[in-house]
C-alpha cells in the first residue's frame, strides 16, 4: 500500500515569491492534515480536512497561507508571499477518521532566501 | 508554558541499554497518548498509541501513562543503533487535535 505522497521534497525560493505544496493521502483516508515543523520542534497543525471540508484551520495564517482539498482527495497548500520565517518542513498526514492513527508523508523542506 | 514538555536531549546510550523517554503535560483533557519515531529527513511514524493510564507493551517498546501525575514514558529495551532517531510524544483531547512535544534525539552507540 502506498503511503502519503508529497511533492516537491525540497524547495528553495526567494522571499515574497509564491510557493505551493502538493499532497496525495493514503487511498480511502477521509481526514487530511497539514503540519508545520520547525527545526528542533514537533509538528504543529495548520489545517485539518474531513473530506472536502476544512474543520480546523484556526492555526493557518490566512493572510498569506491558503489550502484546498478538491474532491476530498489530493490537497494543495500555498504560501503567497513567502517570508524568511516560513522556512520549515511542511508535513502532510492522513487518517481514516479524525481520531485514528495519522500516517505522515516525508514532508517538503522549504527554504526562503 | 507549553502544553507538552519534552527534554530535547540528545540522549546517547550504548547498544543494549534500556532507554527511558518522558513527557509531561498540563492539559487534563488529554485522553489519547502516542509516541512517534522520526528519522532524519522522514515524516514521523507511530510507535505506540494508548488511551488510559497504565502500561502497554509492544516488542521492545513499553509505553506508560500516569494521568494523575500528567506524565508519560516510553521505554526501549535492548536498544539498537537502528533506534537512533528523534522520539516525539503526542497527545489528543476529544477534539482530536494532536499536540506534539518538541522531541528527544536518541543516539544508540554500537
Amino acid at each position: 500500500e502506498a503511503g502519503v505522497v508529497q511533492s516537491p521534497r525540497y524547495k528553495i525560493i526567494e522571499k515574497k515569491q509564491p510557493v505551493a505544496f502538493w499532497c496525495n493521502p493514503i487511498s480511502g483516508h477521509n481526514t487530511l492534515y497539514w503540519y508545520l515543523q520547525n527545526l528542533g520542534q514537533g509538528p504543529e497543525l495548520l489545517i485539518r480536512y474531513e473530506n472536502e471540508e476544512a474543520v480546523d484551520d484556526s492555526q493557518l495564517p490566512k493572510d498569506r497561507f491558503s489550502a484546498e482539498r478538491l474532491k476530498g482527495v489530493d490537497s494543495t497548500l500555498k504560501i503567497q508571499p513567502a517570508e524568511l520565517g516560513d522556512s520549515a518542513v511542511y508535513l502532510c498526514a492522513s487518517s481514516l477518521q479524525g481520531y485514528g492513527e495519522q500516517f505522515f508523508g516525508p514532508g517538503t523542506r522549504l527554504t526562503v532566501l | 508554558q507549553k502544553e507538552v514538555e519534552q527534554d530535547p536531549g540528545p540522549l546517547s546510550v550504548p547498544e543494549g541499554a534500556i532507554v527511558s523517554l518522558n513527557c509531561t503535560y498540563s492539559n487534563s483533557a488529554f485522553q489519547y497518548f502516542m509516541w512517534y519515531r522520526q528519522y532524519s529527513r522522514k515524516g514521523p511514524e507511530l510507535l505506540m498509541y494508548t488511551y488510559s493510564s497504565g502500561n502497554k507493551e509492544d516488542g521492545r517498546f513499553t509505553a506508560q501513562v500516569d494521568k494523575s501525575s500528567k506524565y508519560i514514558s516510553l521505554f526501549i529495551r535492548d536498544s539498537q543503533p537502528s533506534d537512533s532517531a528523534t522520539y516525539l510524544c503526542a497527545m489528543m483531547d476529544s477534539s482530536y487535535k494532536l499536540i506534539f512535544g518538541s522531541g528527544t534525539r536518541l543516539l544508540v552507540r554500537p
